[in-house]
């Protein structure tokens, strides 16, 4: 069975604080696939990044930067210098590669709500 | 853009009415999804279609039922809805899940 664990509910920043949100995963699976998807208030999931099982390189874009380390099987989104558009609710989400018959189902964390204040 | 579009973005039914949430992608996607999200819960898998008439539960499938007629098409069920299936419904689709879901805006569901 594959698990994701975002043991962070809730975080609330000041503008221009970093803030890193945390995410664990289970997985027996030896190639696997990780996410992270924005929700703002207006509903709609925004895809963030994808990393799979083979790639541990560090990602940066702009203000964002992800940490993949597979020894403690931890996936963490960091945001640089927060801006109040950040706010909004982030999953991580993982999906298994067991045999290529799970058509692509993504396990999901509870989410995270990260307020960025003014 | 692959475009998944739900047809509605709020929702009150009554308890014990049959309701249908539809939802179509434009890109000719394999893979169609429907989660429900509930607060501390994340988004929680349904029912999920890899084909055309082809369809699998989920984790949470009880009490639902879904229809895809059309490849582009994919429709969720209440068959008799209770006031537990409150809850905001999200549709998904994907060519290949290694790339992610593209999602719709999620339709807001009351029972009362």
């Amino acid at each position: 069975a594959q698990k994701v664990t975002q043991a962070q509910t809730e975080i609330s920043v000041v503008e221009k604080e970093d803030v890193t949100l945390d995410c664990v995963y289970e997985t027996r699976d030896t190639t696997y696939y990780l996410f992270w998807y924005k929700q703002p208030p207006s509903g709609e999931l925004v895809f963030l990044i994808r990393r799979n099982s083979f790639d541990e390189q560090n990602e940066i874009s702009g203000r964002y930067s992800w940490n993949f380390q597979k020894s403690t099987s931890s996936f963490n989104f960091t945001i640089t210098a927060s801006q109040v558009v950040d706010s909004a609710v982030y999953f991580c989400a993982l999906r298994g590669d067991a045999g290529g018959t799970s058509y692509g189902k993504l396990t999901f964390g509870q989410g995270t709500i990260l307020t960025v204040h003014p | 853009d692959v475009k998944v579009t739900q047809s509605s973005r709020y929702l009150v039914k009554r308890t014990g009415e049959k309701v249908f949430l539809e939802c179509v992608q434009d890109m000719d996607h394999e893979n169609m999804f429907w989660y429900r999200q509930d607060p501390g819960l994340g988004l929680r898998l349904i029912y999920f279609s890899y084909d055309v008439k082809m369809k699998e539960k989920g984790d949470i499938p009880e009490g639902y039922s879904v229809s895809r007629e059309k490849k582009e098409r994919f429709s969720l069920i209440l068959e008799s809805a209770s006031t537990n299936q409150t809850s905001m419904y999200l549709c998904a689709s994907s060519l290949d899940g290694a790339y992610g879901y593209t999602f719709g805006s999620g339709t807001r569901l009351t029972v009362v």
